[in-house]
C-alpha cells in the first residue's frame, strides 16, 4: 500500500530561522511527488512538481528536493506570511490520483 | 476563471438527513476529484472522473456515498442517511490532462457538520 509520512506534524520557528519540512513515502513506481500550501479554512494550493531523484526546485524561500525514498521543503529565512500547513503527495504510474501525507503546520513567530 | 466552485460552504444537519455538495470545477478541465481532510485522517480521495465518467471509487466509505457528474461542469456528492462520522471538510478539486495531472485546483470547501 502506498504511503506518506510527513515530520515533524508542527513546528514553529522565529522569523528568518531556515528549516526543513520531510516527506517519506513508500509506493510502488512513482510517477510524481508533489507539495501543496494550504491556509486556514482554504483549499490546497500546488507549490511544486518532482518527478525524479536529484531534482529540486525552488519558489522564493521555498526550495523542494527529492530522493528515492523522501523529499525536502527546505525554507530559507523565513517571514510570517509563511505560516501554514505544507502538505506532500504522491501520484503513482497509471493512476491520477494523489495520496497526501497528513501535513506539517508551520508557524513563522515575528 | 473563478477557480473551483464549491456549495455550500458550510453545512449543519441531523444524522440520518440527505446532504448534497456541489461543484463546478474550472472550465476545461477534464479531471474532476473529490476528497475529505479531517484532522485524524487528513486529506483522503473518495471518488475522481475523467471526461464525466467515475474511474476510482474505491475511497468512497460505503454505500452511503454517492458521486455523480452528469456534465463538464457540475458534480455532486451525496451522503444518504448522514452520521456524524461524517462530519468533516470536503473538497472539490480539477486538473486538466497536459501530463502533470497532480497540479489539482482545489475549492474553498464545503465543511459539513452532522449532529
Amino acid at each position: 500500500e502506498d504511503q506518506v509520512t510527513q515530520s515533524p506534524e508542527a513546528l514553529r520557528l522565529q522569523e528568518g530561522e531556515s528549516s526543513s519540512l520531510n516527506c517519506s513515502y513508500t509506493v510502488s513506481g512513482l510517477r510524481g511527488l508533489f507539495w501543496y500550501r494550504q491556509d486556514p479554512g482554504k483549499g490546497p494550493e500546488f507549490l511544486f512538481t518532482l518527478y525524479s531523484a536529484g531534482e529540486e526546485k525552488e519558489k522564493e524561500r521555498l526550495k523542494a528536493t527529492l530522493t528515492k525514498k523522501e523529499s525536502f521543503l527546505h525554507i530559507t529565512a523565513p517571514k510570517p506570511e509563511d505560516s501554514a500547513t505544507y502538505l506532500c503527495a504522491v501520484q503513482i504510474v497509471g493512476n491520477e490520483k494523489l495520496t497526501f501525507g497528513t501535513g506539517t503546520r508551520l508557524t513563522i513567530i515575528p | 476563471d473563478a477557480g473551483v466552485i464549491q456549495s455550500p460552504r458550510h453545512e449543519v444537519t441531523e444524522m440520518g438527513q440527505e446532504v448534497t455538495l456541489r461543484c463546478k470545477p474550472i472550465s476545461g478541465h477534464d479531471y474532476l476529484f473529490w476528497y475529505r481532510q479531517t484532522m485524524m485522517r487528513g486529506l483522503e480521495l473518495l471518488i475522481y472522473f475523467n471526461n464525466n465518467v467515475p474511474i476510482d471509487d474505491s475511497g468512497m466509505p460505503e454505500d452511503r456515498f454517492s458521486a455523480k457528474m452528469p456534465n463538464a461542469s457540475f458534480s455532486t456528492l451525496k451522503i444518504q442517511p448522514s452520521e456524524p462520522r461524517d462530519s468533516a471538510v470536503y473538497f472539490c478539486a480539477s486538473s486538466f490532462w497536459t501530463g502533470n495531472t497532480g497540479e489539482l485546483f482545489f475549492g474553498e470547501g464545503s465543511r459539513l457538520t452532522v449532529l
